[in-house]
């Protein structure tokens, strides 16, 4: 598998906390993206991080990448309750297809 | 903004029958995709698709599954025979380049 896991598996916050996901993959990659789904929804796209990038910044959205550990992270800070959502990170690899592999997702429920 | 539609959103269908899940792209794009996401699990590649041919596919991508795009604006995923587990959220995406996708809401095909 191509893949790894995302941990925690769920994670069950306060409004105003800070959420952090990590996500971890196996082969090198070309970039990794996180997706946010709503229960039952499609998939939105939130960030994309390129190979040679180590950290990136989109709103309340904090995304970090380690090539050497095969890792990312992506930190929500002053969550909301509209925040509750299930998170994915997708790797995509140097090949011509624009094929990504999902992880297994974080479930995130943000307490009003 | 511009979206990816996808019709129907949702379809129930017997075991044996054949179904067509319907996409219509963000307009110029180049790239476009499905995917598949059983109740519960990760969301699994299926297909991509590039100037008129198929580019990469998966090993869930057998002869029961085709794809086409027939007119220039559609692009749509044919189960010629489907199968109790084919019954899954099927996402259609498109990307102007190789990543930077955008998703369907989804199809919820569900075979009885």
């Amino acid at each position: 598998s191509q893949q790894g896991e995302e941990d925690p598996q769920a994670l069950s916050i306060q409004e105003g906390e800070n959420a952090t996901m990590n996500c971890s993959y196996k082969t090198s990659i070309n970039n990794l993206q996180w997706y946010r789904q709503n229960s039952g929804r499609g998939l939105v796209h939130l960030i994309l991080i390129r190979s040679n990038e180590r950290e990136k910044h989109s709103g309340r959205l904090r995304v970090t990448l380690d090539t050497s550990k095969k890792s990312s992270s992506l930190l929500i800070t002053a969550s909301r309750a509209a925040d509750t959502a299930s998170y994915f990170c997708a790797t995509g690899y140097s090949s011509n297809t624009g094929k990504l592999i999902f992880g297994q997702g974080t479930t995130l429920q943000v307490k009003p | 903004e511009p979206e990816v539609t996808q019709t129907p959103s949702h379809q129930v269908t017997q075991m044996g029958q054949e179904v067509i899940l319907r996409c219509v792209p963000i307009s110029n794009h180049l790239y476009f995709y499905w995917y598949r996401q059983i109740l519960g699990q990760k969301v699994e590649f299926l297909v991509s698709f590039y100037n008129n041919e198929i580019s990469e596919k998966s090993e869930i991508f057998d002869d029961q599954f085709s794809v086409e795009r027939p007119d220039g604006s559609n692009f749509t995923l044919k189960i010629r025979s489907t199968k109790l587990e084919d019954s899954a959220m099927y996402f259609c995406a498109s990307s102007q380049l190789l990543y930077g996708y955008t998703f369907g809401s989804g199809t919820r095909l569900t075979v009885v």
